[in-house]
Order: C-alpha cells, then structure tokens, then sequence
C-alpha cells in the first residue's frame, strides 16, 4: 500500500497563477482532508470530505476550492494564488466513524507551495 | 475543541524516557486526548490516543490525570528517530477534524 499520495512534491507559482494539488489514497478511506502548514505553525484544516460527493469546508477555506472526484482522490484548487498562499499543504485521509472505534488520520508527504 | 497548551520545546538524552505534559483544563466528558508527532517536516503521524484510562502501545504510553485536565506522553527509551514535534490534540472520538497547537519540539541528544 503507497497510503496517500500527493502530486506535486514541490510547486513554484506566480501571483494569479492557478493550480491544482492532487491526494490519492489506497486504504479504502472514506474521508479525506486538506490542510496547510505555515512556517513554525500547526497544521490549520482548509476542506474535508467525509464522504464521496460531500466536501465542507474547514478552518481556512477562502481562496480555495476542491473536488472529491471519487472515494480514492480528493483535489484542491487554487484559482488565483497569492502570497499568502505560499505554504506547505498535507492531504489525510481516515475511516468513516464507527462505533467505540478512533479515527486516525494518515497523512501524505505534502507539496511545498511557493507564491511569488 | 478544548485548548491544549503544551511547552514549545524539550531536550531529552538518547535511551532516557522521554516525558512531554499537555493542559487541557477545559476538556469536557466525551473528548478524548490524541497525540500526533511531525518528524522534519513529514506529515503528521498518529501515536496514541485515550479517554481517562491510561494507554500503551507499541510507541508509547499515555498518562491521563484523574480529573483529566492534564496528560503526558511516554516514549519509553528515546531515539534519535524520536526527534519531531509532538501534538496534543483533544476533540471527540472519531471527530473529523484534528485542531493542531504548535506542538512541543523535542530534541534528543545523543
């Protein structure tokens, strides 16, 4: 099992420029996350989705958008990257909730955004 | 979500137990207590999770205070592997989203 998976590793990208960040998971999960890390700071929570076809939004939403494209893959977009966009992003995913059970998040190696 | 408050950085010696404290005096009933750590910039990874019992596993043990409102993290013979950033973490069981403090920097000395 590869676990969850992210494309690309490393991104440099202009001001207005857009693109998309790519998470696949193989562990059969049924919920998948975003979040960005700023430099000595925690992880903040941007989307999740707890299951294919819903997403809602988590911590940090404003100036992106994802896509839960089937129960394997979960996107986010940056339609029109700023700055402050600039960061380090960690795709999860976990099992659904289940009775008397926890809900361990495993996460990707991450994409080291840069905005110029 | 209860605030957890954690100290921003320890050092340890190879070999020795390593002892991280988290506060979490505001934690109600049906919260449970998650310890993540962050090696060097990798994802976060999962160690250990408990509601008022303590807890062990193959990475560590979990201590969790009588009235709850304090815990400390175990890892029992410290490596230099073990160097990371340690989060405490309380939220519901099974709870989807995982509210990350900054953590305690541990260092292991060899």
């Amino acid at each position: 099992n590869a676990g969850v998976t992210q494309t690309p590793k490393f991104q440099v990208l202009k001001t207005g420029q857009s693109m998309t960040l790519q998470c696949a998971q193989d562990m059969n999960h049924n919920s998948m996350y975003w979040y960005r890390q700023d430099p000595g700071m925690g992880l903040r929570l941007i989307y999740y989705s707890a299951s294919e076809g819903t997403t809602d939004k988590g911590e940090v939403p404003n100036g992106y958008n994802v896509s839960r494209l089937n129960k394997r893959e979960f996107s986010l977009r940056l339609e029109s990257a700023a700055p402050s966009q600039t960061s380090v992003y960690f795709c999860a995913s976990s099992r659904d909730k289940v009775p008397h059970s926890y809900n361990e998040q495993f996460f990707g190696p991450g994409t080291r955004l840069t905005v110029l | 979500d209860a605030k957890t408050t954690q100290p921003p950085s320890m050092d340890c010696a190879e070999g020795r137990a390593a002892n991280l404290p988290c506060n979490h005096s505001t934690i109600s009933g049906n919260e449970y207590v998650y310890w993540y750590r962050q090696i060097h910039s990798q994802g976060p990874q999962y160690i250990i999770h408990g509601l008022k019992n303590n807890e062990t596993n193959e990475m560590a043990s979990l201590i969790i205070t009588e009235d709850r409102k304090s815990s400390t993290l175990i890892l029992p013979h410290a490596t230099l592997r073990d160097t990371a950033v340690y989060y405490c973490i309380v939220t519901l069981e099974g709870a989807q989203k995982l509210v990350f403090g900054q953590g305690t920097r541990l260092t292991i000395n060899p």
